[in-house]
Order: C-alpha cells, then sequence, then structure tokens
C-alpha cells in the first residue's frame, strides 16, 4: 500500500458545481497536509494547510482532515473554469526539514 | 505567503553539456530545500534534500554525480545537470519549508528542461 493515496481522475464538473477531492493515507504519524494546485507547466501553488484534524475554511475552499479515518479532503464551492488544474495533497509527520510525501494528484476540469 | 523563486523557467540545452538550476526563498530562511523531478501527467518525484552547509541527500535510484547539489547560503539551492542527455529533458520543481512560519512547504515556478 502507497502511503498517500489518490484518484488522478480526471474529474469533470460544471461550472457553479461543488467539488470533492480526497485522499487517504497509511502513516498515522503524519500531522501536517497540505491541498496545492498545479496548473500545467506551473510549479504547486499552495492552497490549504492543516495542523492535525479538523476543518479549515478559506473562501471557495475547505480543508477536512479526519485522523482517525486518515482521510483527507479538499471541498471547492461554487467551482469556476478557472478551478481547472491537477490537485496535490501533500503531507509530512513533522514541521521541521523533512519533504512532503505527495499524492498523484486529481485533473479537474471545469466547463462553463 | 512566503515565496520561492525558481530560474530559469524554461532552458534548452545541447546534449552533453550542463545546466545550473537556482532555486531561492524570498523572505525567509531555508536550512532544507527539496529538488523534484515531474514527469507528464505525473506526481512529483523526490529527488533530494538540499542541506546548507553540508551534503545533500540523494533518493534511491537518483545519481549524485548527474545531479549536483550546492545548498551555499540559508537562501539559495542549486541543482546543476552534468553531461545532459536527452532522458534529462523533463520538469524540475525546488521547494522550500518555512520552518520560522507554521512549516508550509513553498514550491518553485519549476524549469522545464529540454535536451537536444
Amino acid at each position: 500500500q502507497k502511503e498517500v493515496e489518490q484518484d488522478p481522475g480526471p474529474l469533470s464538473v460544471p461550472e457553479g458545481a461543488i467539488v470533492s477531492l480526497n485522499c487517504t493515507y497509511s502513516n498515522s504519524a503524519f500531522q501536517y497536509f497540505m491541498w496545492y494546485r498545479q496548473y500545467s507547466r506551473k510549479g504547486p501553488e499552495l492552497l490549504m494547510y492543516t495542523y492535525s484534524s479538523g476543518n479549515k475554511e478559506d473562501g471557495r475552499f475547505t480543508a477536512q482532515v479526519d485522523k482517525s479515518s486518515k482521510y483527507i479532503s479538499l471541498f471547492i464551492r461554487d467551482s469556476q473554469p478557472s478551478d481547472s488544474a491537477t490537485y496535490l495533497c501533500a503531507m509530512s509527520a513533522n514541521q521541521a526539514g523533512t519533504a512532503l510525501i505527495f499524492g498523484k494528484g486529481t485533473t479537474l476540469s471545469v466547463s462553463s | 505567503g512566503a515565496v520561492v523563486s525558481q530560474h530559469p523557467s524554461r532552458v534548452i540545452c545541447k546534449s552533453g553539456t550542463s545546466v545550473k538550476i537556482e532555486c531561492r526563498s524570498l523572505d525567509f530562511q531555508a536550512t532544507t530545500m527539496f529538488w523534484y523531478r515531474q514527469f507528464p501527467k505525473k506526481s512529483l518525484m523526490l529527488m533530494a534534500t538540499s542541506n546548507e552547509g553540508s551534503k545533500a541527500t540523494y533518493e534511491q535510484g537518483v545519481e549524485k554525480d548527474k545531479f549536483l547539489i550546492n545548498h551555499a547560503s540559508l537562501t539559495l539551492s542549486t541543482l546543476t545537470v552534468t553531461s545532459a542527455h536527452p532522458e534529462d529533458s523533463s520538469f524540475y520543481i525546488c521547494s522550500a519549508r518555512d520552518l520560522g512560519g507554521t512549516g508550509e512547504a513553498f514550491f518553485g515556478q519549476g524549469t522545464r528542461l529540454t535536451v537536444v
């Protein structure tokens, strides 16, 4: 079993839809969870950052972490064509200088 | 948020030459930076961890003599692809974690290397 599992999609939704992106993981030591958005041929852009369990909201984006289930989610409300990108989940066990473990990324397409 | 600047964004080089890619943390100090490689429609593959003032740590299967990493200061790490070959053509991305903040990892814009 890979440390982080993420359905690569592609996921296609109409404009205005609510999008749900998910990752599962196996390492119970993970405490820091991040979601990145990556447009084609660009570096990943940090969207959401969560420590431990709980929810975090920022504009149209909501990140949820359920450590008991080893499951994290990113919700996008009122999706826009500009949200079309690849979304990567990432996590690590500590805050120190260790690399993140990434999911494979989910490709999202929002049609107008 | 914190910014990581990577340069150049795109480079084309001849087979057999070397290419240097720079990664700078602009508003925070990074004792550790990370270099990734990304193939089309694939996730990021960690190549090495760059440590300021000491040797880089390479992931299994990554040739350290091929991909030279130098982390000379708290804000700069460089990756040099030596004697590049067409199979080295890829998208290279650096990252640094803002340890003075809450540990978020920020990425550079990436470098598209094409070896002809």
